[in-house]
C-alpha cells in the first residue's frame, strides 16, 4: 500500500485570503496525480490529471503545480470564496490500475 | 454533474447479508472502478473493470466480486458483510485506451451509495 499523505487535514480560510496545500506521494514509479474536489453530499469532481514532472495546471481561480522527482503537488486558490469550500482529494497513479487516494483536506472559506 | 448515476443511495444491511450496488457509466465510458471510503479515510481502489473484464484489484477479498454489462453499466456485490464495510461506496468511469490502464484519464464519479451494516 502506497502513502499519500496531503496537509493539512482542514483550513480555516476568510473570503478573498488565497491558499496552498500540499499532496506527498512516492517520487518513483510515477504515472499519474489527480487533484479532486468533493463537495458535501455531491460526486467527486476532477480538477486536474498531472502527468509530467513540472508540470503548471489552471483552472479559474486553482492552479497546481506538480514535482514528480521529490514527489509532492501544491494546489493553490486564489482569491478564496465560499462555493470553494469543499474537501480537496490528490490521488497517485503509480503504474498499477490502482489509485490512491489521500485523506484529503477541508477547505472552508469563511464568508 | 458527471452523468454516473449509483443506487441505492443508502442501504442498511445486516452482518453476514448479501448486497449489491449499481452503477450507470456515463455514456460513451468502457471503463468502471469501484472505491471504498470508510469514515475518515481517502477513497480506497476495490477493482476496476474494463471491457466487462476485471482489470485490476486492490487489497480486498474474494467476497468483493463485481460485473461489467455489455451497456458498461456495472455492479459491485459483497457477500458475508461484515460490520467494517460500512463505508460509502463510490464508482467512477473513464474512457480508456486499448491497453484498458487506468487513470491517465478524468474519472468522473457518481454521488455513492451509503452501506451501513449492523
Amino acid at each position: 500500500i502506497l502513502n499519500v499523505e496531503q496537509s493539512p487535514q482542514s483550513l480555516h480560510v476568510q473570503e478573498g485570503d488565497s491558499t496552498n496545500f500540499t499532496c506527498s506521494f512516492p517520487s518513483s514509479n510515477f504515472y499519474a496525480l489527480h487533484w479532486y474536489r468533493w463537495e458535501t453530499a455531491k460526486s467527486p469532481e476532477a480538477l486536474f490529471v498531472m502527468t509530467l514532472n513540472g508540470d503548471e495546471k489552471k483552472k479559474g481561480r486553482i492552479s497546481a503545480t506538480l514535482n514528480t522527482k521529490e514527489g509532492y503537488s501544491y494546489l493553490y486558490i486564489k482569491g478564496s470564496q465560499p462555493e470553494d469550500s469543499a474537501t480537496y482529494l490528490c490521488a497517485f497513479l503509480g503504474g498499477a490500475n490502482n489509485l490512491f487516494f489521500g485523506t484529503g483536506t477541508r477547505l472552508t472559506v469563511i464568508p | 454533474e458527471t452523468g454516473v448515476t449509483q443506487s441505492p443511495t443508502h442501504l442498511i444491511k445486516t452482518r453476514g447479508q448479501q448486497v449489491t450496488l449499481r452503477c450507470s457509466s456515463q455514456s460513451g465510458h468502457n471503463t468502471v472502478s469501484w472505491y471504498q471510503q470508510a469514515l475518515g479515510q481517502g477513497p480506497q481502489f476495490i477493482f476496476q473493470y474494463y471491457r466487462e473484464e476485471e482489470n485490476g484489484r486492490g487489497n480486498f477479498p474474494p467476497r468483493f466480486s463485481g460485473l461489467q454489462f455489455p451497456n458498461y453499466s456495472s455492479e459491485l456485490n459483497v457477500n458475508a458483510l461484515e460490520l467494517d464495510d460500512s463505508a460509502l461506496y463510490l464508482c467512477a468511469s473513464s474512457l480508456e485506451g486499448a491497453s484498458g490502464g487506468l487513470a491517465k484519464n478524468i474519472q468522473y464519479f457518481g454521488a455513492g451509495t451509503r452501506l451501513s451494516v449492523l
